[in-house]
């Protein structure tokens, strides 16, 4: 089983720039999460998702935007990068209560 | 708002020997789910054992415990025989509902870097 699926493993942004990390799932969960991990630091939520076409804001929500078209697909966008968002994120899914699930993270670095 | 603490940056332990990671939260809810998740180098968030907060039996899974006090918001995580595997950063979390939504929050820990020694 795939689980959760995150691309691009790596990524470098001017300062400035654009991107869209991608998140997939394939076990049909409803919920879905995007974190962000700061060295030496826990996750911190940015943004969740209870189902298609339903978003909200996490604790650090300033700077990113999502969409939920489909169950499957979950994607992040920084519009304008700045170098406070250099960092790793993870794409999570989870159906009601159960465990989160994990993808392996995006390493971002905003030069 | 939740906090979960971590009080020990990082431990050690001997190969085969006994080690508990500590973790204290802070909340006003009376149902939540507490998690270890482990963090090896490969950056992979793996769950090691979940808690329900309404049921006062401590969580086992294999060489994994914990001694979850509610009153005391408290929630180690003891790791029998100890394996060179086991080295990683370990994540205490707090999972509560989110709203009316029905969504669910991990609230994380900074986490304990644990070393195996050989």
């Amino acid at each position: 089983n795939a689980g959760v699926t995150q691309t691009p493993k790596f990524r470098i942004l001017k300062i400035g720039q654009s991107m869209t990390l991608q998140c997939t799932q394939d076990m049909n969960h409803n919920y879905m999460y995007w974190y962000r991990q700061d060295p030496g630091m826990g996750l911190k939520l940015i943004y969740y998702s209870v189902g298609a076409g339903i978003t909200d804001k996490g604790e650090v929500p300033n700077g990113y935007n999502v969409s939920r078209s489909t169950t499957e697909d979950f994607p992040l966008r920084l519009e304008l990068a700045a170098p406070s968002q250099t960092s790793v994120y993870f794409c999570a899914s989870s159906y009601l209560d159960t465990e989160a699930f994990f993808g392996q993270g995006t390493r971002l670095t905003v030069v | 708002a939740q906090t979960v603490t971590q009080s020990q940056p990082e431990m050690s332990v001997q190969e085969a020997e006994t080690v508990t990671l500590s973790c204290t939260y802070d909340t006003s809810e009376s149902n939540y789910y507490l998690f270890w998740y482990k963090q090896p180098p490969s950056r992979q968030m793996i769950l090691v054992i979940r808690q329900e907060a309404y049921k006062q039996q401590n969580a086992t899974e294999n060489r994994f415990s914990v001694n979850f006090q509610k009153a005391a918001k408290s929630f180690s995580l003891k790791i029998s025989d100890s394996q060179l595997g086991d080295t990683a950063m370990y994540f205490c979390a707090f999972m509560k509902q989110l709203g009316g939504a029905g969504s669910y929050q991990l609230t994380f820990g900074k986490g304990t870097k644990l070393s195996v020694i050989p």
